[in-house]
């Protein structure tokens, strides 16, 4: 299975400090992908890190990826209330079955105290 | 930035009915894909299709679902007979950011009674 497994499950910060969620996966990927979803609603993109990448920045969004260890981490610095949501972490891989596939994690509830 | 539409946003049916759910995915693309997320669980894929054909399905899409492709624009999914366990909310999407990311509808949440 692809699957990635995030943890914790749910994070409580207070606002102004940094979030980091992790996210294990099992076997080879192209790519690794972090969602967000907001209670209720659709998942929005929020950065794709490849296989050979080891880091990338999106504003308050750092993410690191360890292929070695088959793991990532999503760091939000800076948090503020507005970033509670659920976040997901997504492998895209082939699939085995002649095509690449997204397959998503559990996810991480995020709750961030004014 | 392109936007996946999906409707409706909510429906309600009877364990048995038949429902259609619809997205207007991103145009010029020819891979479209649905999801599904229960409650509370994570999301898991449904199927893809490419070129108006079936790419891939997961065990999930058994003979009770289809999807189509009727217009050219739309791509609906189908459930024939729905069961208590379909509930969940339905998620259409298009890959768009650096091809492999992809844009989420906001999903049609599917309550069956």
């Amino acid at each position: 299975s692809q699957q990635g497994e995030e943890d914790p499950q749910a994070l409580s910060i207070q606002e102004g400090e940094n979030a980091t969620m992790n996210c294990s996966y099992k076997t080879s990927i192209n790519n690794l992908q972090w969602y967000r979803q907001n209670s209720g609603r659709g998942l929005v993109h929020l950065i794709l890190i490849r296989s050979n990448e080891r880091e990338k920045h999106s504003g308050r969004l750092r993410v690191t990826l360890d292929t070695s260890k088959k793991s990532s981490s999503l760091l939000i610095t800076a948090s503020r209330a507005a970033d509670t949501a659920s976040y997901f972490c997504a492998t895209y891989a082939y699939s085995g079955a002649g095509s690449y596939q997204l397959t998503f994690g559990k996810g991480t509830k995020l709750s961030v105290i004014p | 930035e392109p936007e996946v539409t999906q409707t409706p946003s909510h429906q309600v049916t009877q364990m048995g009915q038949e429902v259609i759910l619809r997205c207007v995915p991103i145009s010029n693309h020819l891979y479209f894909y649905w999801y599904r997320q229960i409650l509370g669980q994570k999301v898991e894929f449904l199927v893809s299709f490419y070129n108006n054909e079936i790419s891939e399905k997961s065990e999930i899409f058994d003979d009770q679902f289809s999807v189509e492709r009727p217009d050219g624009s739309n791509f609906t999914l189908k459930i024939r007979s729905t069961k208590l366990e379909d509930s969940a909310m339905y998620f259409c999407a298009s890959p768009y950011r650096d091809i492999y990311g992809y844009t989420f509808g906001s999903g049609t949440r599917l309550t069956v009674v």
